[in-house]
């Protein structure tokens, strides 16, 4: 149980589009999804929680016009990278919770993005 | 503030070999502990968790780590390292709140020698 899933797996785009990652929970309702970026051997970096139907609430330095995250279901969470650089260039992860869960969070597998 | 500190970014045992993992955390209060594990290109799969209880928390793999209050660690053993635990290993502590966050380490990478 508790399954989540990203798509797309990888994904390449040229300077200047827009790409949307989505993260759903299979087998359960996620109150709560958050967002991560890993820059390579390094730690994951928190970039939003959010909430269903709630606006994400942002980390620090991280621009909320940039990243767009939209949770409008307790199964759906997307990350949408606007007008992508390759500095925008990572591995983003999302993971899920639900109230019970104890803070346990239950990843994905994950999305190469690559900006060219 | 909640911190997560793993003092060891690089590890190599010979496949058979033990090993511990360290991990120390700064938390007020009675943490919620994680260890996690990643392979290359992958997500995190949870190892083994602690919530109370029990201070010895057995987990995936034949993992085990133990809480130590008076050491704020959490350090993950396995008494006989496989060739396929080469990866990177990352402990974490719920942070206070409603958020559900988790405060990550840096992370300790593995590598096994066959």
């Amino acid at each position: 149980g508790a399954v989540v899933s990203q798509h797309p797996s990888r994904v390449i785009c040229k300077s200047g589009t827009s790409v949307k990652i989505e993260c759903r929970s299979l087998d359960f309702q996620a109150t709560t999804m958050f967002w991560y970026r890993q820059f390579p051997k390094k730690s994951l970096m928190l970039m939003a929680t959010s909430n269903e139907g709630s606006k994400a609430t942002y980390e620090q330095g991280v621009e909320k016009d940039k990243f767009l995250i939209n949770h409008a279901s307790l199964t759906l969470s997307t990350l949408t990278v606007t007008s992508a650089h390759p500095e925008d260039s990572s591995f983003y992860i999302c993971s899920a919770s639900f109230p019970s869960s104890y803070n346990e969070q239950f990843f994905g597998p994950g999305t190469r993005l690559t900006v060219l | 503030a909640q911190s997560v500190t793993q003092p060891d970014i690089h590890i190599t045992v010979s496949e058979g070999a033990s090993l511990e993992l360290r991990c120390n955390y700064s938390y007020g209060a009675t943490p919620y502990l994680f260890w996690y594990v990643q392979s290359p290109g992958q997500g995190l799969q949870l190892l083994l968790k602690y919530f109370s209880g029990d201070t010895l928390v057995q987990g995936i793999k034949g993992f085990e780590a133990e809480f130590k209050r008076s050491q704020s660690s959490f350090n993950l053993r396995k008494p006989s390292v496989h060739w396929s635990d080469a990866a990177e290993y990352f402990c974490a502590v719920g942070a206070s709140g409603n958020t559900d966050k988790l405060i990550f380490g840096t992370g300790t990478r593995l590598q096994v020698f066959p």
